[in-house]
């Protein structure tokens, strides 16, 4: 089946490292996209890929690194920048007409800072 | 500045009723809207959408409304089951933007509570 997995669904950190969050898709989707959602604060949107080796800034991409080096992958790196990294991280994919036909988002994973 | 806006963050309902939620947008660029539906620690799932060019689309319980001159759709969900308990996201999209055209901007999103 097609989908979009994101691993682990939990993660611990220690104040001070850098950790990486993993998303992969089969779904042949150009197009890949991180969010973070705090309570209250609905999904912000942090990196976004339209194509293999290109990403962009979203609207709170300070802290936080991606790379796009296979179509299938977008892992985030959560780095010791990040102030408030302590959220719920989803990340979603797309075909290049995305607001037409809508995301497939992954089940997410918790980080927590300790 | 919030293009897409969910002002009810909660909404309560009793079982058999009628849910409406209501998402209002300040970029007349959107043409394209959506409603996704996330229960806790779960990746939002898509729900319904609708293009400007319509100002209805139905599919079985749920029903949204599009209201351009207004800049407001609305979800409506009839009749309202316990399993429909979750957060409600917006979501817009404008096929005339450049760089990152047909992205989704999200709003907050409204918690529905439907009680039994």
């Amino acid at each position: 089946d097609g989908g979009i997995t994101q691993s682990p669904k939990y993660l611990f950190r220690k104040e001070g490292q850098n950790v990486t969050l993993s998303c992969e898709q089969n779904l042949n989707h150009d197009a890949m996209y991180w969010y973070r959602q705090d309570p209250g604060q609905g999904l912000r949107l942090i990196y976004y890929s339209q194509i293999v080796n290109d990403f962009q800034k979203g609207d709170i991409a300070e802290g936080y690194s991606v790379s796009r080096e296979k179509k299938e992958s977008f892992p985030l790196t959560v780095t010791s920048a990040q102030k408030n990294p302590t959220a719920f991280y989803l990340c979603a994919s797309s075909t290049t007409g995305g607001g037409f036909y809508g995301y497939t988002f992954g089940s997410g994973t918790r980080l927590t800072v300790v | 500045d919030q293009q897409v806006k969910q002002n009810s963050p909660s909404l309560s309902v009793q079982e058999g009723r009628i849910s409406i939620l209501n998402c209002d947008y300040t970029n007349s660029m959107f043409d394209y809207f959506l409603w996704y539906k996330k229960y806790p620690a779960e990746g939002p799932t898509f729900l319904i959408s609708i293009s400007s060019i319509k100002d209805k689309n139905e599919d079985g319980r749920f029903t949204v409304f599009l209201n351009k001159s207004a800049k407001h759709l609305s979800l409506h969900i009839v009749p309202s089951q316990p399993g429909d308990s979750a957060v409600y996201f917006c979501a817009a999209s404008s096929s005339y933007s450049g760089a990152g055209s047909y992205q989704l901007t999200f709003g907050k999103g409204t918690k529905l509570s439907v009680i039994p």
